[in-house]
């Protein structure tokens, strides 16, 4: 069966402070992958995704970019956080339509 | 971009009671998703409806793609059950798998 993790779990940075967030698919080949932020309150907004290896699409211009360096691993980060960075990080894959959301990494910028 | 919206947005219940949510969209689309997020923050997938009915145990969906809207029925509800519950749809075209949230009802079931 297929897996999602996500790590780490909990995170607090500095203003300021470069970020990586790491996301890994177990038990399925070339999925799609997602990004999603979820601010204080609810809903989700879509950040990334990727269809393949090095193939990114931005939704939302911003302080994050993404990386798809190996076929089942999606890397969020951050030269300089902001404030507003702060948020619940969700990871996503999906083998066509239907999405699977990884446990997701709090992070808070201080 | 297509619109989701949810209702109501909150809802508190006691135990045992039933509960309908409602998910209207703005569009046409190929994928509809209902997800409880627990407490703990984990999305866990309920539902993939774009259109007609299923049940899982206590929960049931429906979702009618020609009048834009799905519901999710929980019947018998339990503490359990309290949490978020959100809608997600994508409305396929250039929006490759990209999920539009609803603002989610929070759900709260008390003893």
């Amino acid at each position: 069966s297929q897996t999602i993790h996500q790590w780490p779990a909990t995170l607090v940075q500095p203003v300021g402070s470069p970020l990586s967030l790491e996301c890994t698919v177990e038990g399925t080949s070339n999925p799609n992958l997602y990004w999603y932020r979820q601010a204080a309150g609810r809903g989700l907004q879509l950040l990334f995704y990727s269809v393949g290896i090095g193939q990114i699409s931005s939704e939302v211009p911003q302080n994050l970019s993404a990386s798809r360096p190996q076929d089942r691993q999606f890397i969020l980060s951050s030269k300089k956080l902001l404030l507003s960075d702060s948020g619940f990080y969700l990871c996503a894959w999906s083998p066509a339509y239907e999405q699977y959301f990884g446990p997701g990494t709090r992070l808070t910028v201080t | 971009g297509i619109q989701v919206e949810q209702s109501p947005p909150d809802l508190i219940l006691q135990e045992g009671a039933n509960s309908t949510l409602r998910c209207n969209f703005s569009d046409s689309v190929n994928n509809l998703q209902w997800f409880h997020q627990n407490p703990w923050g984990q999305l866990i997938n309920l539902f993939y409806i774009p259109s007609g009915t299923k049940q899982n145990g206590r929960l049931s969906a429906t979702t009618v793609a020609t009048e834009r809207y799905s519901l999710l029925y929980i019947s018998s509800s339990q503490t359990t059950d309290s949490g978020v519950y959100f809608c997600a749809v994508n409305a396929g075209g250039t929006s490759y798998g990209k999920l539009t949230f609803g603002q989610g009802t929070i759900l709260t079931v008390h003893p």
